[in-house]
């Protein structure tokens, strides 16, 4: 069991390029999530999507757009990057069933992390 | 608005000095409070869900407390390897997570 996993680990981009940040759960998730992280603003949802076929934005979207290509794989894409999009990017997952409340249905899981620069 | 405020910023402790890390929630309908652990260059690690006011859940020397607008994370004996940030978030009725801006321990041999 990999978990959460993500890729690339490190990424520079220059204003202006494309990339698109990849990121695959094998826990049988429901629920799979985009944040970034910056120096004292915590972690904050850029998208998320609670079921395959399903996106929605979260507090931080613009300048991004979010594939969920399977069960399995949720993709973030930066179109033009800008330089304040510089941060660090987690992906993580649930089971997340919101038919249910549970101990064990909402507990996220975190990928390692993509760390961007964009000069 | 779902908030979450963490206290303190910082903390060092000297090793097995007790101490509790707070976090102040207002969430509309608790789904869950959860607390992170999260190491330098790494994604934050699950270690507590709680769901109702008066639950308390144990991880060798943490303890997680939950009342109606805040949380505790108490630290018994830390050691060094318990130095690391430590993360809250609230789940509500939007079924979005809102997180604190972590609260970072050091603890020192």
């Amino acid at each position: 069991n990999a978990g959460v996993t993500q890729t690339p680990k490190f990424q520079v981009l220059k204003t202006g390029q494309s990339m698109t940040l990849q990121c695959a759960q094998d826990m049988n998730h429901n629920s799979m999530y985009w944040y970034r992280q910056d120096p004292g603003m915590g972690l904050r949802l850029i998208y998320y999507s609670a079921s395959e076929g399903t996106t929605d934005k979260g507090e931080v979207p613009n300048g991004y757009n979010v594939s969920r290509l399977n069960k399995r794989e949720f993709s973030l894409r930066l179109e033009s990057a800008a330089p304040s999009q510089t941060s660090v990017y987690f992906c993580a997952s649930s089971e997340q069933d919101r038919g249910r409340v549970g101990s064990s249905y909402n507990e996220q899981f975190f990928g390692p992390g993509t760390r961007l620069t964009v000069l | 608005e779902d908030q979450v405020t963490q206290s303190p910023e910082a903390l060092r402790l000297q090793e097995g000095e007790s101490s509790s890390l707070n976090c102040s929630y207002t969430v509309s309908g608790l789904r869950g409070l959860f607390w992170y652990r999260q190491d330098p260059g790494k994604g934050p690690e699950f270690l507590f869900t709680l769901y109702s006011a008066g639950e308390e859940k144990e991880k060798e020397r943490l303890k997680a407390t939950l009342t109606k607008k805040e949380s505790f994370l108490h630290i018994t004996a830390p050691k060094p390897e318990d130095s690391a940030t430590y993360l809250c978030a609230v789940l509500g009725g939007t079924y979005k997570y809102i997180f604190g801006t972590g609260t970072r321990l050091k603890v020192l041999a």
